[in-house]
């Protein structure tokens, strides 16, 4: 059974740092490029970041660049997100997920870990 | 690449047929998936590269078309069927995804 399993949401100050943590099994995670996915309350889901199956290649939606940094630990089939300069903007649901990009798809999501932005 | 999802709103009965579009700013090819969300859930993958139902999605759900124009048809309506659904395109970065249809109880 394919499991995502993200970690390391709460709720953080305007302009702090968090890091989330997505813990993968059940499928082939180096075959992969995995990415993070967020959700505005009451709004549809926004692609945020990528990262390709070796680590080395990175993509990320504007608003987020510079900000944010995507990576992977292959040998412990983890994804991982890095967030400084929060703003309220980013608050929402983040979904690690297997949805597309450099030819490889599976769209599996796991559960999802709230971040909310807030003074 | 936006993707522009129409109607906002289904109002529908069960055993209705639900006709979902999704229209793509320029073409994706074939890259073009389909999810469900209930509230407090995930997305589900339905359907994805235009016409293929994902593991265990029900035939009642079909995916058409290509290039620019997308429609994800549910022939039946079953009680669980209404949700939010969600087109995404895979084709060229940023991945995107539509607004989104609601599909509710008429």
């Amino acid at each position: 059974e394919v499991q995502l399993l993200e970690s390391g949401g709460g709720l953080i100050q305007p302009g702090g740092s968090l890091r989330l943590s997505c813990v993968a099994s059940g499928f082939t995670f180096t075959s992969y490029v995995m990415s993070w996915v967020r959700q505005a309350p009451g709004k549809g889901p926004e692609w945020i970041s990528a990262v390709g199956v070796g680590g080395d290649r990175t993509m990320y939606v504007d608003s987020v660049k510079g900000r944010f940094t995507i990576s992977r630990d292959n040998s412990k089939n983890t994804l991982s997100l890095q967030m400084s300069s929060l703003r309220g903007e980013d608050t929402g649901v983040y979904y690690c997920a297997n949805i597309g990009g450099w030819g490889t798809f599976a769209g599996n999501w796991g559960q999802g870990t709230l971040v909310t932005v807030s003074s | 690449i936006v993707l522009t999802q129409s109607p906002a709103t289904l109002s529908l009965s069960p055993g209705e047929r639900a006709t979902l579009s999704c229209r793509a700013s320029q073409s994706v090819t074939i890259y073009l998936a389909w999810y469900q969300q209930k509230p407090g859930q995930a997305p589900r993958l339905l359907i994805y590269d235009t016409s293929n139902r994902a593991t265990g999605i029900p035939a009642r759900f079909s995916g058409t078309g290509s290039g620019t124009d997308f429609t994800l048809t549910i022939s039946s309506l079953e009680p669980e069927d209404f949700a939010v659904y969600y087109c995404q395109q895979r084709h060229s970065w940023p991945l995107t995804f539509g607004g989104g249809t609601r599909v509710e109880l008429q």
